[in-house]
């Protein structure tokens, strides 16, 4: 099945800097790549995602790339601000179809006033 | 709409005990999820739904019983709650096939199992 890595498990970044999550995943056939942001006691959230057929996708400020020959995918943050302060959490959808996601262990995102 | 909810948002079980996780979506979606999330793991999936009265296994299936009578609602059973099952339990559904993978939370369930 699928193995999802992501790295690193906590980050800490000064309010204004950017700030990069990056993940490895194993299966080729994966085609389907979400990051959710996960606040203190709630569900995670989808904040933006990626198919295969696409390199980069932006909105605001976050972006995520696609790398389907390295099989690696990464979330790019920038001019952080004290709301982005969160868990995030990279996946992929197993074996092409939707029968779920294989998420990574997540991100610790502290933004530092 | 309400999109994912769960129902108890809190339990606390002795170990043996059974209980019945409950799921409902009102976005009409074909697919439905549960997920379990502990402490450095992630998410993980128990089970999954791909529409009414048809469910499968996920990665951590054992232990855990899933029933989809009806589109809308998705459960998730313990019959015999154990340690090992104390966790954070989340729902989530999407339209399923080609582009719609987006897949909803809803805002969990903390089990604790003594």
């Amino acid at each position: 099945g699928e193995n999802v890595e992501q790295h690193p498990s906590t980050l800490s970044v000064q309010e204004g800097d950017s700030a990069v999550i990056k993940c490895t995943y194993s299966d080729s056939a994966s085609n389907y790549f979400p990051w959710y942001k996960q606040e203190l006691g709630k569900g995670p959230q989808l904040i933006i995602d990626i198919r295969s057929n696409v390199g980069e996708k932006k909105d605001q400020r976050i972006a995520v790339t696609l790398n389907k020959t390295a099989k690696h995918f990464s979330l790019h943050i920038t001019e952080t601000q004290p709301e982005d302060s969160a868990v995030y959490f990279c996946a992929a959808n197993s074996g092409g179809g939707a029968d779920g996601l294989t998420f990574g262990k997540g991100t610790h995102l502290i933004i530092q006033p | 709409n309400a999109g994912v909810t769960q129902t108890p948002k809190f339990r606390v079980l002795k170990t043996g005990q059974s209980m019945t996780l409950l799921c409902a979506q009102d976005m009409n979606h074909e697919y439905m999820y549960w997920y379990r999330q502990d402490p450095g793991m992630g998410l993980r999936l128990i089970h999954y739904s791909v529409g009414e009265g048809t469910t499968a296994k996920g990665e951590v299936p054992d232990g855990y019983n899933v029933s989809r009578l009806k589109k809308q609602n998705f459960l998730l059973g313990l019959e015999s709650a154990a340690p090992s099952q104390t966790s954070v339990y989340f729902c989530a559904s999407s339209y399923g096939q080609g582009e719609f993978y987006e897949q909803f939370f809803g805002p969990g369930t903390r089990l604790t199992v003594l």
